[in-house]
């Protein structure tokens, strides 16, 4: 499975949205794009996932870039509770396993 | 109230004995998945099961031994041979094939051996 990079921490005010970015340069055709979300001493959440259309659903939208290189999840309008660590995965059609990196701490400030 | 259940949410244990952890689902899905999350760390995969009593090995699965008796159960039995035990474990389930099927998680256990 590809690589991700993702910034260690992101700020967001209360409200606005949250872009959180993700890099995955080293991608194939056959590899889809997932976000998961952890709230501390939780389990992780699945938010959503893509192959190469933009995808939206009832908590967040997921843009993928033409090249398939990167992309940017998009929460609309935070709240308190968004605050997590957000983790973008790439996975192969029929993998078994999901690779978690460090992902990204979101912290919404009120 | 479909979803993945996990027991207990915290378990103690000494040194050198055997403990075992429950993971239940009621989503119907063939695939189970054990992983272990350390302080500030990602999830690292443990075992899995893609169907009942079959399973294979993750990327750590020594010192761990699991069973898959019935589609809707898979505990995980950390054994007195894993050195580092005390962590996070996660149990997640999902659909099975060549699907992009999306994993599914419990709330986790959080295990400490002394």
């Amino acid at each position: 499975d590809a690589k991700t990079t993702q910034p260690p921490s992101m700020d967001c005010a209360e409200g606005r949205a949250a872009n959180l970015p993700c890099n995955h340069s080293t991608i194939s055709g056959n590899e889809y794009v997932y976000w998961y979300r952890q709230i501390h001493s939780q389990g992780p959440q699945y938010i959503i996932h893509g192959l190469k259309n933009n995808e939206t659903n009832e908590m967040a939208s997921l843009i993928i870039t033409e090249d398939r290189k990167s992309s940017t999840l998009i929460l609309p309008h935070a709240t308190l509770r968004d605050t997590a660590v957000y983790y973008c995965i790439v996975r192969h059609q029929g993998a078994q396993k999901l690779v978690f990196g460090q992902g990204t701490r979101l912290t919404i400030n009120p | 109230d479909g979803g993945i259940t996990q027991s207990p949410k915290y378990l103690f244990r000494k040194e050198g004995q055997n403990v075992t952890l429950s993971c239940e689902q009621n989503l119907n899905h063939d695939a189970m998945y054990w992983y272990r999350q350390d302080p500030g760390q990602g999830l690292r995969l443990i075992y899995y099961s893609q169907i009942v009593n079959d399973f294979q090995k993750g990327d750590i699965a020594e010192g761990y031994s699991v069973s898959r008796e019935k589609k809707e159960s898979f505990p995980l039995t950390v054994t007195s041979a894993q050195k580092n035990p005390t962590a996070f474990y996660l149990c997640a389930s999902s659909f099975s094939g060549t699907g992009p099927y999306e994993q599914y998680f419990g709330p986790g256990t959080r295990l400490t051996v002394t």
